[in-house]
Parts: C-alpha cells; sequence; structure tokens
C-alpha cells in the first residue's frame, strides 16, 4: 500500500462551486499535513499545514484532518478560474524527519 | 519572503554529456534543501536530502553518483546530472528549509531536462 493515496482526477467544476479534493494515507504515525497548488511549469506552493485533527481555515481553503480514519480533505470555497491547478497533498511521516512524501496530485479546473 | 529560485529553467543536452542545476535561497538561510524529480502526471519524488557542508542522502534508487548534489553555502545548492540519458530527461524541483518545519519548505520553480 503507498504512503499516500490521491485521486488524479481530472476535475472539472464551474466558477463559484465548492470544491473538495482528497488524500488517504497508511500510517496512523503521519503527523504534518500539508496541501500544495502547483501550476503547470512551475513549482509547488505551499497553501496550509496542519498537526492535528479538526479543521483550519484560510480565506477560502478550509483544510480537513480526520485522524481516526487517516483521510485528509481540502476544500476550496467559491472557487475561481484562478484556482485551475494541480493540487497535492503531502504528509510528512514522523517527526524530527524533513522527508515529505507527496500524493499524485489532483488536477482541477474552475470553467468560467 | 521564502524565495527560491532556479537556474536554468529549462535545458536540452545530448545524451553522454553533464548538466548542473542550480538551486539558491535568495532571502533566506537554508540549512536544508531537497532535490525532487517529476514525471508527466506524476507526483514529486524525493531523490536526496542536502545539508549544508555534509555529503548529501540520496533515497533508495536514486543512483548518487549519477546525481551529484553540492550544498556548499546556506544558499546554494546544485544537482549535477552526470552522462546524462534520454530516461533522465525530467521536471527536477529543489525545495529549501529554513529555520521552521518540515513543513516549511518553499520550493524552486523547477527545471525542465530533456535530454536527445
Amino acid at each position: 500500500q503507498k504512503e499516500v493515496e490521491q485521486d488524479p482526477g481530472p476535475l472539472s467544476v464551474p466558477e463559484g462551486a465548492i470544491v473538495s479534493l482528497n488524500c488517504t494515507y497508511s500510517n496512523s504515525a503521519f503527523q504534518y499535513f500539508m496541501w500544495y497548488r502547483q501550476y503547470s511549469r512551475k513549482g509547488p506552493e505551499l497553501l496550509m499545514y496542519t498537526y492535528s485533527s479538526g479543521n483550519k481555515e484560510d480565506g477560502r481553503f478550509t483544510a480537513q484532518v480526520d485522524k481516526s480514519s487517516k483521510y485528509i480533505s481540502l476544500f476550496i470555497r467559491d472557487s475561481q478560474p484562478s484556482d485551475s491547478a494541480t493540487y497535492l497533498c503531502a504528509i510528512n511521516p514522523q517527526g524530527g524527519s524533513e522527508k515529505l512524501v507527496f500524493g499524485k496530485g489532483t488536477k482541477l479546473t474552475v470553467n468560467p | 519572503g521564502a524565495v527560491v529560485s532556479q537556474h536554468p529553467s529549462w535545458v536540452i543536452c545530448k545524451s553522454g554529456t553533464s548538466v548542473k542545476i542550480e538551486c539558491r535561497s535568495l532571502d533566506f538561510q537554508a540549512t536544508t534543501m531537497f532535490w525532487y524529480r517529476q514525471f508527466p502526471k506524476q507526483s514529486l519524488m524525493l531523490m536526496a536530502t542536502s545539508n549544508e557542508g555534509s555529503k548529501a542522502t540520496y533515497e533508495q534508487g536514486v543512483e548518487k553518483d549519477k546525481f551529484l548534489i553540492n550544498h556548499a553555502s546556506l544558499t546554494l545548492s546544485t544537482l549535477t546530472v552526470t552522462s546524462a540519458h534520454p530516461e533522465d530527461s525530467s521536471f527536477y524541483i529543489c525545495s529549501a528549509r529554513g529555520s521552521g518545519g518540515a513543513y516549511e519548505q518553499y520550493f524552486g520553480p523547477g527545471t525542465r531536462l530533456t535530454v536527445t
């Protein structure tokens, strides 16, 4: 089983829709969870990170972690065409380690 | 703040030659830098972790003699792909970590390498 699983999509939504992006992970010891946005031919950009179960909000973005289910989500409210990108979840496997393990990424298109 | 640059942004080279890619942290000191490669429609795969002034730590399956990493200063790391072959064609991305935790990795814009 892979450490991080992410549905690659693609996902296409109309402007203004609520987008839900999800990842599952295999090891309950994983501690830090991150979401990155990557535009085509660019490096990833950190959107949000969290280390506890529950929700974390930042503007139109909400990161959710359910450690009991080993499931993480990113919600985008009032999606905009500029949100069109690939979204990658990433996990820091263990405290003290600097290694990040990435999901495959979900390609999102927001249609005007 | 927290800007990471890479140079070149894209490079084409002939099979058998070597290519050097630079990664710089522009406005912070990076104690640790990471090198990833990304194939089309695939995720980032960590190749190696480098700490300033010490040897890089390579991930399993990555040939350290082929992918030479040097981290000579707190703002510069280089990746040299030696004796490049067409299968080395990929998108190479570096990231740099400052004083924060693993979640504080800032990525460069990437370098697209094409080996003909």
